[in-house]
Protein backbone atom coordinates (compact mmCIF):
# COMPACT_ATOMS: atom_id res chain seq x y z
CA UNK A 1 0.00 0.00 0.00
CA UNK A 2 0.82 3.89 -0.70
CA UNK A 3 2.17 5.73 2.20
CA UNK A 4 1.04 8.91 2.99
CA UNK A 5 2.80 11.28 5.60
CA UNK A 6 1.07 14.03 6.53
CA UNK A 7 2.62 17.02 8.65
CA UNK A 8 2.51 18.60 10.94
CA UNK A 9 0.36 17.27 12.64
CA UNK A 10 -0.95 19.82 14.78
CA UNK A 11 -0.98 23.74 14.11
CA UNK A 12 -1.44 26.76 15.44
CA UNK A 13 -2.21 29.61 13.82
CA UNK A 14 -3.85 33.17 14.18
CA UNK A 15 -6.59 34.85 11.92
CA UNK A 16 -5.33 35.90 9.01
CA UNK A 17 -2.28 33.69 8.85
CA UNK A 18 -1.26 31.74 5.62
CA UNK A 19 -1.24 28.12 6.68
CA UNK A 20 0.45 24.83 4.97
CA UNK A 21 0.06 21.64 5.42
CA UNK A 22 1.77 18.76 3.25
CA UNK A 23 1.69 15.00 2.40
CA UNK A 24 4.09 13.08 1.27
CA UNK A 25 3.47 9.96 -1.01
CA UNK A 26 6.12 6.75 -0.55
CA UNK A 27 5.16 6.58 -4.32
CA UNK A 28 4.55 8.54 -7.22
CA UNK A 29 0.63 9.06 -7.32
CA UNK A 30 0.52 11.22 -10.20
CA UNK A 31 -2.33 14.45 -9.04
CA UNK A 32 -4.25 11.67 -7.47
CA UNK A 33 -4.30 13.62 -4.18
CA UNK A 34 -7.58 15.17 -2.09
CA UNK A 35 -7.71 17.09 0.52
CA UNK A 36 -10.84 17.16 3.29
CA UNK A 37 -11.74 19.11 6.20
CA UNK A 38 -13.81 17.44 8.85
CA UNK A 39 -15.19 19.75 11.76
CA UNK A 40 -16.12 17.72 14.93
CA UNK A 41 -19.54 15.39 14.88
CA UNK A 42 -19.47 16.31 10.92
CA UNK A 43 -18.89 14.76 7.99
CA UNK A 44 -15.54 15.63 5.72
CA UNK A 45 -15.69 17.72 3.17
CA UNK A 46 -13.90 17.87 0.12
CA UNK A 47 -11.70 20.86 -0.84
CA UNK A 48 -9.54 20.39 -3.35
CA UNK A 49 -9.23 17.10 -6.10
CA UNK A 50 -6.63 16.08 -7.93
CA UNK A 51 -3.82 17.69 -6.31
CA UNK A 52 -5.23 21.55 -7.25
CA UNK A 53 -8.59 21.48 -8.51
CA UNK A 54 -11.07 23.60 -6.25
CA UNK A 55 -14.22 21.74 -4.94
CA UNK A 56 -17.12 23.49 -6.28
CA UNK A 57 -18.43 25.65 -3.28
CA UNK A 58 -15.06 26.19 -1.28
CA UNK A 59 -13.67 29.22 -0.75
CA UNK A 60 -10.83 30.62 -3.09
CA UNK A 61 -8.65 30.79 0.06
CA UNK A 62 -7.62 27.06 -0.19
CA UNK A 63 -5.85 26.14 -2.71
CA UNK A 64 -3.30 22.67 -3.36
CA UNK A 65 -0.23 22.53 -5.14
CA UNK A 66 1.86 19.68 -6.23
CA UNK A 67 2.65 16.37 -8.26
CA UNK A 68 4.33 13.10 -7.81
CA UNK A 69 4.93 12.67 -4.13
CA UNK A 70 4.69 16.00 -2.42
CA UNK A 71 1.53 17.88 -1.89
CA UNK A 72 0.41 21.18 -0.01
CA UNK A 73 -2.38 22.83 1.25
CA UNK A 74 -2.30 26.56 1.43
CA UNK A 75 -4.53 28.30 3.60
CA UNK A 76 -4.32 31.80 2.03
CA UNK A 77 -5.80 33.68 5.29
CA UNK A 78 -7.07 31.60 8.05
CA UNK A 79 -10.56 32.35 8.89
CA UNK A 80 -11.89 31.56 12.41
CA UNK A 81 -14.77 28.80 10.44
CA UNK A 82 -11.57 26.78 9.38
CA UNK A 83 -10.25 25.40 12.35
CA UNK A 84 -10.83 21.80 11.71
CA UNK A 85 -8.67 18.57 11.05
CA UNK A 86 -7.59 18.51 7.52
CA UNK A 87 -6.71 15.14 6.34
CA UNK A 88 -4.96 14.04 2.32
CA UNK A 89 -5.91 11.19 0.64
CA UNK A 90 -4.35 9.62 -2.73
CA UNK A 91 -6.76 7.90 -4.91
CA UNK A 92 -3.90 6.69 -7.57
CA UNK A 93 -3.78 3.22 -6.71
CA UNK A 94 -6.09 0.77 -4.60
CA UNK A 95 -6.47 0.74 -1.63
CA UNK A 96 -6.96 4.43 -1.27
CA UNK A 97 -4.47 5.63 1.59
CA UNK A 98 -4.79 8.35 3.98
CA UNK A 99 -2.66 11.09 5.83
CA UNK A 100 -2.88 10.94 9.22
CA UNK A 101 -4.59 14.59 9.75
CA UNK A 102 -3.41 17.96 10.80
CA UNK A 103 -5.26 19.61 13.89
CA UNK A 104 -5.54 23.52 13.01
CA UNK A 105 -6.35 25.66 15.87
CA UNK A 106 -6.79 28.81 15.91
CA UNK A 107 -3.68 31.05 18.18
CA UNK B 1 -27.91 17.59 -3.36
CA UNK B 2 -26.21 14.01 -2.26
CA UNK B 3 -26.57 12.82 0.94
CA UNK B 4 -25.37 9.39 2.42
CA UNK B 5 -26.73 8.25 6.22
CA UNK B 6 -25.32 5.11 7.81
CA UNK B 7 -27.02 3.30 10.14
CA UNK B 8 -26.53 0.31 12.28
CA UNK B 9 -26.26 -0.99 15.99
CA UNK B 10 -23.55 0.58 18.17
CA UNK B 11 -22.38 -2.31 19.77
CA UNK B 12 -21.46 -5.40 18.73
CA UNK B 13 -19.91 -8.83 20.51
CA UNK B 14 -16.49 -10.02 19.41
CA UNK B 15 -16.65 -12.78 16.94
CA UNK B 16 -20.01 -11.36 15.94
CA UNK B 17 -20.88 -9.77 12.33
CA UNK B 18 -21.17 -6.24 11.83
CA UNK B 19 -23.90 -4.99 9.82
CA UNK B 20 -24.31 -1.57 8.60
CA UNK B 21 -26.90 0.11 6.17
CA UNK B 22 -25.97 3.70 3.71
CA UNK B 23 -29.11 5.11 2.83
CA UNK B 24 -28.31 7.64 -0.08
CA UNK B 25 -30.84 10.51 -1.49
CA UNK B 26 -30.19 13.09 -4.26
CA UNK B 27 -28.50 10.49 -6.15
CA UNK B 28 -29.35 6.94 -7.49
CA UNK B 29 -26.68 3.93 -6.34
CA UNK B 30 -26.86 2.56 -10.05
CA UNK B 31 -24.56 5.76 -11.15
CA UNK B 32 -20.84 5.32 -9.83
CA UNK B 33 -19.31 4.04 -7.18
CA UNK B 34 -19.86 3.74 -3.36
CA UNK B 35 -17.77 2.63 -0.33
CA UNK B 36 -17.31 2.07 3.22
CA UNK B 37 -14.33 4.11 5.33
CA UNK B 38 -13.60 3.48 8.98
CA UNK B 39 -11.65 5.56 11.26
CA UNK B 40 -9.96 4.11 13.94
CA UNK B 41 -9.57 5.52 17.36
CA UNK B 42 -6.54 7.65 17.43
CA UNK B 43 -7.47 8.80 14.13
CA UNK B 44 -6.08 6.73 11.34
CA UNK B 45 -8.30 5.76 8.34
CA UNK B 46 -8.78 2.93 6.12
CA UNK B 47 -10.43 2.48 2.78
CA UNK B 48 -12.64 -1.00 3.50
CA UNK B 49 -14.15 -1.43 -0.23
CA UNK B 50 -16.67 -0.46 -2.87
CA UNK B 51 -19.52 -1.53 -4.75
CA UNK B 52 -19.61 -0.02 -8.60
CA UNK B 53 -22.37 0.98 -10.65
CA UNK B 54 -22.87 -2.63 -12.14
CA UNK B 55 -22.75 -4.26 -8.15
CA UNK B 56 -19.56 -5.60 -8.86
CA UNK B 57 -17.35 -5.12 -5.78
CA UNK B 58 -13.10 -4.97 -4.70
CA UNK B 59 -12.14 -4.73 -1.10
CA UNK B 60 -9.13 -4.29 0.56
CA UNK B 61 -6.65 -7.22 0.75
CA UNK B 62 -6.15 -6.14 4.49
CA UNK B 63 -10.04 -7.46 5.58
CA UNK B 64 -9.31 -10.58 3.35
CA UNK B 65 -12.43 -12.91 3.16
CA UNK B 66 -13.97 -10.74 6.28
CA UNK B 67 -15.61 -8.32 4.31
CA UNK B 68 -19.08 -8.03 1.66
CA UNK B 69 -20.59 -5.20 0.45
CA UNK B 70 -24.17 -5.51 -1.03
CA UNK B 71 -27.09 -3.06 -2.42
CA UNK B 72 -30.90 -2.80 -2.51
CA UNK B 73 -31.17 -0.54 -5.54
CA UNK B 74 -34.89 -0.62 -4.94
CA UNK B 75 -34.46 1.02 -1.79
CA UNK B 76 -31.01 3.23 -3.02
CA UNK B 77 -29.25 1.12 -0.34
CA UNK B 78 -25.85 -0.49 0.15
CA UNK B 79 -24.73 -2.36 2.83
CA UNK B 80 -21.59 -3.27 4.84
CA UNK B 81 -21.30 -6.53 6.36
CA UNK B 82 -17.75 -7.57 8.86
CA UNK B 83 -17.84 -11.00 9.78
CA UNK B 84 -15.25 -12.28 12.95
CA UNK B 85 -14.80 -8.87 14.37
CA UNK B 86 -12.34 -8.44 17.40
CA UNK B 87 -11.72 -5.43 19.72
CA UNK B 88 -9.88 -4.15 16.52
CA UNK B 89 -12.39 -3.17 14.48
CA UNK B 90 -13.97 -0.48 17.16
CA UNK B 91 -13.95 2.66 14.59
CA UNK B 92 -16.20 5.41 13.06
CA UNK B 93 -17.71 3.47 9.92
CA UNK B 94 -18.29 6.04 7.31
CA UNK B 95 -20.04 5.36 3.52
CA UNK B 96 -18.93 7.81 0.91
CA UNK B 97 -19.44 8.35 -2.92
CA UNK B 98 -16.45 7.63 -5.10
CA UNK B 99 -16.40 10.48 -7.55
CA UNK B 100 -13.03 12.89 -8.05
CA UNK B 101 -11.53 9.83 -5.45
CA UNK B 102 -14.30 10.38 -2.92
CA UNK B 103 -16.60 13.14 -2.93
CA UNK B 104 -19.24 13.03 -0.32
CA UNK B 105 -19.26 11.40 2.84
CA UNK B 106 -21.91 10.62 5.51
CA UNK B 107 -21.62 11.32 8.98
CA UNK B 108 -20.37 8.23 10.08
CA UNK B 109 -21.64 5.59 12.74
CA UNK B 110 -19.16 4.77 15.84
CA UNK B 111 -19.21 1.02 16.07
CA UNK B 112 -17.56 -0.83 19.39
CA UNK B 113 -16.66 -4.10 19.49
CA UNK B 114 -16.97 -5.40 23.28
CA UNK B 115 -18.27 -7.87 25.12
Amino acid sequence: DIQMTQSPSFLSASVGDRVTINCKASQNINRYLNWYQQKLGEAPKLLIYNANSLQTGIPSRFSGSGSGTDFTLTISSLQPEDVATYFCLQHNSWPNTFGAGTKLELK
Amino acid sequence: EVQLQESGPGLVKPSQSLSLTCSVTGYSITSNYWGWIRKFPGNKMEWMGYISYSGSTSYNPSLKSRISITRDTSKNQFFLQLNSVTTEDTATYYCARLIRGTDYWGQGVMVTVSS
